[in-house]
């Protein structure tokens, strides 16, 4: 089956950039979400189809996708950022969806 | 405004069965497909089930089928996940998610159901 693969945890100044990568196989030929998830709180929608924003995410959170990488990138960070993040894709051939392990955005 | 409110969780001894439920509004419920997804405590989001719109096509992980089976009545815009067989591991939150604009992108999510498997 399909594995996606974050770092366990990322470390971020306030107003620095944060990089979030997820790593498979080819997932450049994947259309890849990213979900921030905040203690306690369900899961939110923060990027879809590898580069795409749902109404009301601001505009710093950003993505991209390329050979076997695909990244979040979340320019001047802010102490509100500080949230698991996690990759996901659908699985054509397996009919899975299928999460990544979450990165934890630790903003210092 | 889109609301989707998860039921039916709680305590259950290993082997037990649980049937939960998620309330849908705001939403042409019949139009969109329809997940659940759990979470361990502290651990990541875990992928269960997904059900398209009309219910025709219905897919499980690989952890739960057999076990789990989700279901959907658009008539009463409810969406639903029978547990059987439950164990220890299944202990988590447990929500569901609608996709929007496009394949398993999980748009809106419930607030969740605690599931707790033990003796």
């Amino acid at each position: 089956s399909y594995v996606l693969t974050q770092p366990p945890s990322v470390s971020v100044a306030p107003g620095q950039t944060a990089r979030i990568t997820c790593g498979g196989d080819n997932i450049e030929s994947e259309s890849v979400h990213w979900y921030q998830q905040k203690p306690g709180q369900a899961p939110v929608l923060v990027v879809y189809d590898d580069t795409d924003r749902p109404s009301g995410i601001p505009e710093r959170f950003s993505g991209s996708n390329s050979g076997n990488t695909a990244t979040l990138t979340i320019s001047r960070v802010e102490a509100g950022d500080e949230a698991d993040y996690y990759c996901q894709v659908w699985d054509s051939s397996s009919h899975h969806v299928v999460f990544g392990g979450g990165t934890k955005l630790t903003v210092l | 405004e889109v609301q989707l409110v998860e039921s039916g969780g709680g305590l259950v001894k290993p082997g037990g069965s649980l049937r939960l439920s998620c309330a849908a509004s705001g939403f042409d419920f019949s139009k969109d497909n329809m997940n659940w997804v759990r979470q361990a405590p502290g651990k990541g989001l875990e992928w269960l089930s997904s059900i398209s719109g009309s219910g025709t096509f219905i897919f499980h992980a690989d952890s739960v089928k057999g076990r789990f089976t989700i279901s959907r009545d658009n008539a009463k815009n409810s969406l639903y996940l029978q547990l059987n067989s439950l164990r220890a591991e299944d202990t988590a939150v447990y929500y569901c998610a609608r996709d929007v604009v496009t394949m398993a992108a999980h748009g809106n999510w419930g607030q969740g159901t605690l599931v707790t498997v033990s003796s």
